[in-house]
């Protein structure tokens, strides 16, 4: 059973790039959500994509959007990168009602330079 | 605003011993919460998790123990082991929402000596 898969798992861009960052949920979960780790934080909540709708999302600018694809995989998309996004980025798959945990990709190391 | 908080970046304890984590809420709509563990390179690793309608919640050597009138959580981990040295999230949500939102603590590293 493939658990939540993410790629790329490093990535160095430039400031004032887009960078497109890609999420496979665990298998039988239809509800994915994505997070920023700076160091040292706890992860932020950024999104989540459920029936290929973005269903919540958190305290994050326009510059960070997404998609949801129909076989449930999804899609992170940041434009005009800014030093500040250089994070640890981490998807997590879930079933979207009640008490469910969260299972995580292993992320995608983002720095912008 | 930082509803859920974990109050001691780090923790060392020797091997055999008891390693208690806490964490603090403001939010008393949260209602499920949760703890992950994670090793440097990977992502987060659930570990075990409480709803509010119960008080202590227990999985092998874990034990998650919730005082709604406090706001506070605790994760007990007996005996620690040098396999449990980690960096500890707590977590919190509102099931009720149907979101699965989660809300992150800062984490705190715990060190287990052999």
């Amino acid at each position: 059973d493939a658990g939540v898969t993410q790629s790329p798992t490093h990535l160095i861009k430039t400031r004032g790039q887009q960078v497109t960052l890609r999420c496979s949920p665990k298998s039988g979960h239809d509800t994915v959500s994505w997070y920023q780790q700076a160091l040292g934080q706890g992860p932020q909540f950024i999104f989540q994509y459920y029936e290929e709708e973005e269903r919540q999302r958190g305290n994050f600018p326009d510059r960070f959007s997404g998609h949801q694809f129909p076989n449930y995989s999804s899609e992170l998309n940041v434009n005009a990168l800014l030093l500040g996004d250089s994070a640890l980025y981490l998807c997590a798959s879930s079933h979207p009602w009640g008490n469910t945990e969260a299972f995580f990709g292993q992320g995608t190391r983002l720095t912008v330079v | 605003d930082q509803q859920v908080k974990q109050n001691s970046p780090s923790l060392s304890v020797q091997e055999g011993r008891i390693s208690i984590l806490n964490c603090d809420y403001t939010n008393s709509m949260f209602d499920y919460f949760l703890w992950y563990k994670k090793y440097p390179a990977e992502g987060p690793t659930f570990l075990i998790s409480i709803s509010s309608i119960k008080d202590k919640n227990e999985d092998g050597r874990f034990t998650v123990f919730l005082n709604k009138s406090a706001k506070h959580l605790s994760l007990h981990i007996v005996p620690s082991q040098p396999g449990d040295s980690a960096v500890y999230f707590c977590a919190a949500s509102e099931v009720s929402s149907n979101t699965g939102k989660l809300i992150f603590g800062q984490g705190t590293t715990l060190q287990v000596k052999p």
